[in-house]
């Protein structure tokens, strides 16, 4: 069964500082993927996606992440964080396969950003 | 495993089917989510719980009848759904609003 994996539960950063949130998954064919953020007491938002095409993507608020289809992976990055980045952050990966397109979530990781 | 079960994972359905869709959750939240995920779309929230009363109905239609027995339990009814209806529908649970627990959805598609 596919999964996600992300390695970083729990994230503290000063603001100003660089962020990179791991983000890996168990499928071998074709996949979407997507990263969306739960700010604290609000529901999910889309940072970015990604379906085909450059495997840079560039999101909302200064948010990017790579595809890098050999490592399995779609990495969270930003280079300068701020206070009101503090938020839990999920992976997401649709796979295309013959049961059909199930999403999965990877458990989230919780960015605190110190001011 | 995340704590939030979903039954079934696959559902075919007619237009002029009546069918339920069932989330369970056994992380003691209070709050319950069903959120719909088309095809390259994002994540749309359609109702959320709170303590069994429903605090959010984010303009869904009325084809679509959520119910909330307990804190534990959250029914989707489905009644004469459109093929655009076909989707993947998500539930989650949180505690106050906070990190969300997902099931592992149910593929709906509708003919």
């Amino acid at each position: 069964a596919q999964s996600v994996s992300q390695h970083n539960h729990h994230v503290i950063l000063s603001e100003a500082a660089s962020l990179e949130l791991g983000c890996n998954y168990s499928y071998g064919g074709t996949v979407n993927l997507f990263w969306y953020v739960q700010y604290p007491g609000q529901h999910l938002q889309l940072l970015l996606k990604y379906f085909s095409g450059d495997p840079l993507v560039k999101g909302i608020k200064g948010f990017e992440a790579e595809f890098i289809k050999s490592k399995f992976s779609f990495n969270l990055r930003k280079p300068s964080v701020q206070w009101s980045d503090t938020a839990e952050y999920f992976c997401a990966v649709i796979a295309n396969n013959n049961a059909g397109n199930m999403l999965t979530f990877g458990g989230g990781t919780r960015l605190m950003v110190k001011p | 495993e995340t704590g939030v079960t979903q039954t079934p994972r696959h559902l075919v359905m007619g237009m002029t089917n009546k069918k339920s869709l069932k989330c369970e959750q056994h992380l003691g939240h209070n709050a319950m989510y069903w959120y719909k995920q088309s095809a390259k779309k994002p994540l749309e929230l359609m109702f959320v719980y709170n303590f069994k009363e429903q605090t959010e109905n984010n303009s869904v239609p009325s084809r679509f009848s959520p119910e909330c027995p307990n804190s534990s339990h959250l029914f989707l009814h489905l009644h004469t759904l459109q093929p655009e209806d076909s989707a993947l529908y998500l539930c989650a649970s949180s505690q106050d609003g906070r990190k969300l627990f997902f099931g592992s959805g149910t593929q709906l598609s509708v003919l």
